[in-house]
């Protein structure tokens, strides 16, 4: 089956600093990508829609200058948490359809982001 | 009120016995269903799409009723592999603007 992966899988970093996740397609071109954020015990939110080679598309309420993504090649989105703070501390995972309907998306195992 | 809501559970049973779980959704334009399956710490991972017939994978049967925005996850004769996070997930929008909304989960935890 489609593989996605995630890089890093987990990341502790200082408050203020900025964190770039790497989200790849491993066996397949995905002219699109979704970036999730998880809290404990929540359910999964959509921030963003990740097009190759336009600007990404957020979900209401996330800033996008904080959340900075790119789509830069059919395999490779990332995602960059700048100036991040402890609020940001989260499970971040992406996920890439194979199919031109969206009908089975392949998610990423997904970074877990500690800022402290 | 949320666009698609699950009871979160937990749902504690033993081995063997039938359960079922239930979603709601509020979008009535919504196209497509699913079920996945999340452990815990884990991602996501396609369990199931749900079918207006309805449509049975093994010990797993899925429903939908859109008049009632209802969808339904059935599994019979319970594993201890089966314990896990299950979340309806709700396809919106149209092509090239689409996205999929996660409910919030029904934990299952099934006991020796």
């Amino acid at each position: 089956g489609a593989v996605v992966s995630q890089h890093p899988s987990w990341v502790i970093c200082k408050s203020g600093t900025s964190v770039k996740i790497e989200c790849r397609s491993l066996d397949f071109q995905a002219t699109t990508m979704f970036w999730y954020r998880q809290f404990p015990k929540q359910s999964l939110m959509l921030m963003a829609t990740s097009n190759e080679g336009s600007k990404a598309t957020y979900e209401q309420g996330v800033e996008k200058d904080k959340f900075l993504i790119n789509h830069a090649s059919l395999t490779l989105s990332t995602l960059t948490v700048t100036s991040a703070h402890p609020e940001d501390s989260s499970f971040y995972i992406c996920s890439a359809p194979r199919d031109r309907g969206y009908n089975e998306q392949f998610f990423g195992p997904g970074t877990r982001l500690t800022v402290l | 009120r949320k666009e698609v809501e699950q009871d979160p559970g937990p749902f504690n049973v033993p081995e063997g016995a039938t359960v079922a779980f239930n979603c709601t959704y509020s979008n009535s334009a919504s196209q497509s269903f699913f079920w996945y399956r999340q452990d815990c710490r884990k991602e996501p991972k396609l369990l199931m799409s749900v079918y207006s017939s309805g449509n049975e994978d093994g010990r797993f049967t899925a429903q939908l009723n859109r008049a009632s925005q209802y969808i339904s996850l059935l599994i019979r004769d319970s594993k201890l592999s089966d314990s896990a996070t299950y979340l309806c997930v709700v396809k919106e929008g149209f092509t090239g603007f689409q996205k999929l909304v996660f409910g919030t989960g029904t934990r299952l935890l099934v006991s020796p």
